[in-house]
């Protein structure tokens, strides 16, 4: 079963709004992640949990925030949010391991995705 | 930091037909992953096939083959006998070895967007 699930699909919300995205997984993976997608773009990486440990990228506003409360959940709390922050928000998830490498430990799986819209 | 590009932002392939699409990037480790991905209109972020860089020999699924050149820093992927359900936005991705540097360490191509024509 490779399978990550992400709720809810669609999501508006209003920028004085508070939500949250919930991204879960039963694949035994270790490192969870979060993505966001504009239209007709690349996934840009915005947090990695590993091992129960966040690694941030410095270029994500604050209004963003992660939360992992075990190893197979993954939520990203948003507040305050602005219009250009509507877009898919995917979920990630993969095995890894204690030593660098191992045969499919890497592979990322995906979810289908939040469409967010911000008002 | 490692880059990705693809340069065909879209191309278009008869049914049945074969089509190869492109992807360079740039790195200076020795060891690392690359992946294509497929990402139909219903969204869905699916893997179609991954290579390890220590391993010479190219990696195969199917009708979906790559063609992984390490000195070029070249990896294509070729599709063959083409299907409609194969039309969908294809990124190139490349992942670090190095575990301790997630911010930087899965990084995507632009895409190729692939029409199958009947």
């Amino acid at each position: 079963d490779t399978e990550v699930t992400q709720t809810p699909k669609h999501l508006v919300m209003g920028m004085t709004n508070k939500k949250s995205l919930k991204c879960e997984q039963h694949m035994g993976h270790r490192a969870m992640y979060w993505y966001k997608q504009k239209a007709k773009k690349p996934p840009e990486l915005m947090f990695v949990y590993s091992y129960e440990k966040l690694s941030i990228n410095e270029s994500v506003p604050s209004r963003f925030s992660p939360e992992c409360p075990n190893s197979s959940l993954l939520n990203l709390h948003l507040h305050a949010l602005q219009p250009e922050d509507s877009a898919l928000y995917l979920c990630a998830s993969s095995q890894e391991g204690r030593l660098a490498g191992g045969p499919g430990t890497d592979t990322q799986y995906f979810g289908p995705g939040t469409r967010l819209t911000v008002l | 930091a490692q880059t990705v590009t693809q340069s065909q932002p879209e191309m278009s392939v008869q049914e049945a037909e074969t089509v190869t699409l492109s992807c360079t990037y740039d790195t200076s480790e020795s060891d690392y992953y690359l992946f294509w991905y497929k990402q139909p209109p219903s969204r869905q972020m699916i893997l179609v096939i991954r290579q390890e860089a220590y391993k010479q020999q190219n990696a195969t699924e199917n009708r979906f083959s790559v063609n992984f050149q390490k000195a070029a820093k070249s990896f294509s992927l070729k599709i063959s006998d083409s299907q409609l359900g194969d039309a969908a936005m294809y990124f190139c991705a490349y992942r670090s070895v190095n575990l301790n540097n997630y911010g930087q360490n899965f990084v995507f191509g632009p895409g190729t967007r692939l029409s199958v024509l009947p």
